[in-house]
């Protein structure tokens, strides 16, 4: 299985700041990433697809970047509705797998 | 506006069989790969298994061959089958739909079930 390892764990921040959130695979998968957010007691929601490509109705603060094994995802401007745990996930290989969460937090 | 949600028991005993059923409201379920996802408490998501329209199916080998996922397409829903459950497997069970089984764009709310005896 591809594990997908995010980091940081745990990033405080402050309404305005710019988050930068990481994962790194295990091997190679290509563009084939995404990213969630997910609120407490909500699904998942999917922000980004195929590394760079917001879903719909995503703001354009949300961006994403990489190839390889190596993704960011960067929040410009974090809005208070953005604190949420954020996770990264694979479509390259099965199983589909997913990192094991950044948490943005309130500074 | 495509919403689904996930329906059955929340206590299953161990070694017996968890059931769940998707039921997909406001657009057909043809077209699409239908998964499901669980989430132990305080974890990230694990992708079990996904349908597609056309009958294929796909599933985590970690579950060693226990899982069993099938669609009603004239119910517009779809079903899960764990079998010999354990302690392990308590976490919330979403359901989720993907475009060529790539991305996952619609979510069930999940619904926690717990292996309990």
């Amino acid at each position: 299985d591809i594990v997908l390892t995010q980091s940081p764990a745990t990033l405080s921040l402050s309404p305005g700041e710019r988050a930068t959130l990481s994962c790194r695979a295990s091997q190679s998968v290509g563009y084939c990433l995404g990213w969630y957010q997910q609120k407490p007691g909500q699904a998942p929601r999917l922000l980004i697809y195929e590394t760079s490509n917001r879903a719909t109705g995503i703001p354009a603060r949300f961006s994403g970047s990489g190839s390889g094994t190596d993704f960011t995802l960067t929040i410009s401007s974090l809005e208070p509705e953005d604190f949420a745990v954020y996770y990264c996930q694979q479509c390259s290989n099965w199983p589909r797998t997913f990192g094991q969460g950044t948490k943005v937090e309130i500074k | 506006q495509v919403q689904l949600q996930e329906s059955g028991p929340g206590l299953v005993k161990p070694s017996e069989t968890l059931s769940l059923t998707c039921t997909v409201a406001g657009g057909p379920i043809s077209n699409y790969c239908w998964s499901w996802i669980r989430q132990p408490p305080g974890k990230g998501p694990d992708w079990i298994a996904n349908i597609c329209d056309s009958g294929s199916t796909d599933h985590n080998p970690s579950l060693e061959n226990r899982v069993t996922i099938s669609v009603d397409t004239s119910k517009n829903q779809f079903s899960l089958r764990l079998r010999s459950v354990t302690a392990a497997d308590t976490a919330v069970y979403h359901c989720g739909g993907a475009p060529n089984k790539y991305y996952f764009d619609h979510w069930g709310q999940g619904t926690l079930v717990t292996v309990s005896s």
